[in-house]
């Protein structure tokens, strides 16, 4: 199985802040990487696929970057309703993982 | 707009059979992948595995043995059966569309496993 490393596990920040999460995996994915927000009580919602492209819909403060074994979600200018845990998933090999979360507090 | 929901027992014994079914709604399960994922008390979340509409699947081989994920095109429904269930189990059960990418999901649905 190919093991996903989020970090960091926690990150407070204020509204208008930029935030970074990091996602590493164990071995080359190329771009076949997901990011997901989970708030709580909800249905999960995928954000970026193909580690950079923006689903319809989502925020254009959304963003996502990287390939092969690095990479990157920024969200600028935080809003209140970002509140969430975040996660990456690699589609590249069977089985798919996922990153063990990152939860976000305003 | 597509919109998926879980539905069964959300309590299990130890050692029966984990029975979920993921009805479709707003969108035909016809030409997608469906997939079932989940997320076990304080942990991250597991993919389970995941169905073609023609009835071809992939499981995660940690489950593989224990794990069947069939599809009823006629009802719009796919479903989840999990046998030989622990405590290990007990988790907040997801259904979603899509095999890598999962574009919709689920509320969840929690399912405790226990005497």
């Amino acid at each position: 199985d190919i093991q996903m490393t989020q970090s960091p596990s926690s990150l407070s920040a204020s509204v208008g802040d930029s935030v970074t999460v990091t996602c590493q995996a164990r071995q080359d994915i190329s771009n076949y990487l997901n990011w997901y927000q989970h708030k709580p009580g909800k249905a999960p919602k995928l954000l970026i696929y193909g580690a950079s492209m923006l689903r319809t819909g989502v925020p254009s403060r959304f963003s996502g970057s990287g390939s092969g074994t690095e990479f990157t979600l920024t969200i600028s200018s935080l809003q209140s309703e970002d509140l969430a845990t975040y996660y990456c998933q690699q589609y590249h090999d069977l089985p798919y993982t996922f990153g063990q979360g990152t939860r976000l507090e305003i | 707009q597509v919109q998926l929901q879980e539905s069964g027992p959300g309590l299990v014994k130890p050692s029966e059979t984990l029975s979920l079914t993921c009805t479709v709604s707003g969108g035909s399960i016809i030409s997608h992948y469906w997939s079932w994922i989940r997320r076990p008390p304080g942990k991250g979340l597991e993919w389970i595995g995941y169905i073609y509409y023609t009835g071809s699947t992939n499981y995660n081989p940690s489950l593989k043995s224990r794990v069947t994920i069939s599809v009823d095109t006629s009802k719009n429904h796919f479903s989840l059966k999990l046998n030989s269930v622990t405590a290990a189990d007990t988790a907040v059960y997801y259904c979603a569309r899509g095999g890598g990418s999962q574009d919709s999901w689920g509320q969840g649905t929690l399912v405790t496993v226990s005497s």
